[in-house]
């Protein structure tokens, strides 16, 4: 069945980094745009990254611009997310989602997600 | 950035009853050549992620509920639970898919009464 399975969280000191994987199933990867979105506790639904399906094209929340890098490797079906600097307003818990084909479409598929806590 | 602002921000209903919850974009995110309005509406239950509901602003995404509707056109939507289930408590969250600065609304906490 369709699945993104996310991993790679924990708990790292500030200005540390650390980096998210997303293994996905059941669809065709390398054909879909990929986006992260973020949860911090108690809060409400933050867009973080999006990457296009062939990994050429990338945009990010000036939240994390130039701190957070997304890639991917369609040959895994594995998305990423390189957090560098992390602040203490990162902590949060970090779905992958796609929109499908377009980036111009509704995010249908969510991870169960992976939590990000940044702490000294 | 769009801006997108729901109300109110929490909601109680009586099961069987009506619930209503409205979504305001700070600009219009209807396009034009399609006429389609690039917004949808998302259900998240305690631990879980959001789940799809409405997209298209008023097209239900496949085993949802004919009770859940969605409607409205360039600023203004509307996200209808025409008769409230117990399982229908959550966080209900609108979203603009217009701009790749993609936003959600704040949330909306819908209850029993």
């Amino acid at each position: 069945q369709v699945q993104l399975v996310e991993s790679g969280g924990g708990v790292v000191q500030p200005g540390r980094s650390l980096r998210l994987s997303c293994a996905a199933s059941g669809f065709i990867f390398s054909t879909y745009a990929m986006h992260w979105v973020r949860q911090a506790p108690g809060k409400g639904l933050e867009w973080v990254a999006l990457i296009s399906y062939d990994g050429d094209n990338k945009y990010y929340a000036d939240s994390v611009k130039g701190r957070f890098t997304i890639s991917r490797d369609n040959s895994k079906n594995t998305l990423y997310l390189q957090l560098n600097s992390l602040k203490t307003e990162d902590t949060a818990v970090y779905y992958c989602a796609t929109s499908g084909g377009s980036y111009y479409s509704a995010f249908d598929i969510w991870g169960q997600g992976t939590m990000v806590t940044v702490s000294s | 950035d769009i801006v997108m602002t729901q109300s109110p921000d929490s909601l109680a209903v009586s099961l069987g009853e009506r619930a209503t919850i409205n979504c305001k974009s700070s600009q219009s995110v209807l396009y034009s050549s399609n006429n389609k309005n690039y917004l949808a509406w998302f259900q998240q239950k305690p631990g879980q992620p959001p789940k799809l509901l409405i997209y298209w602003a008023s097209t239900r995404e496949s085993g949802v509920p004919d009770r859940f509707s969605g409607s409205g056109s360039g600023t203004d939507f509307t996200l209808t639970i025409s008769s409230l289930q117990a399982e229908d408590v959550a966080v209900y969250y609108c979203q603009q898919y217009y701009s790749t600065s993609y936003t959600f609304g704040q949330g909306t906490k819908l209850e029993i009464k």
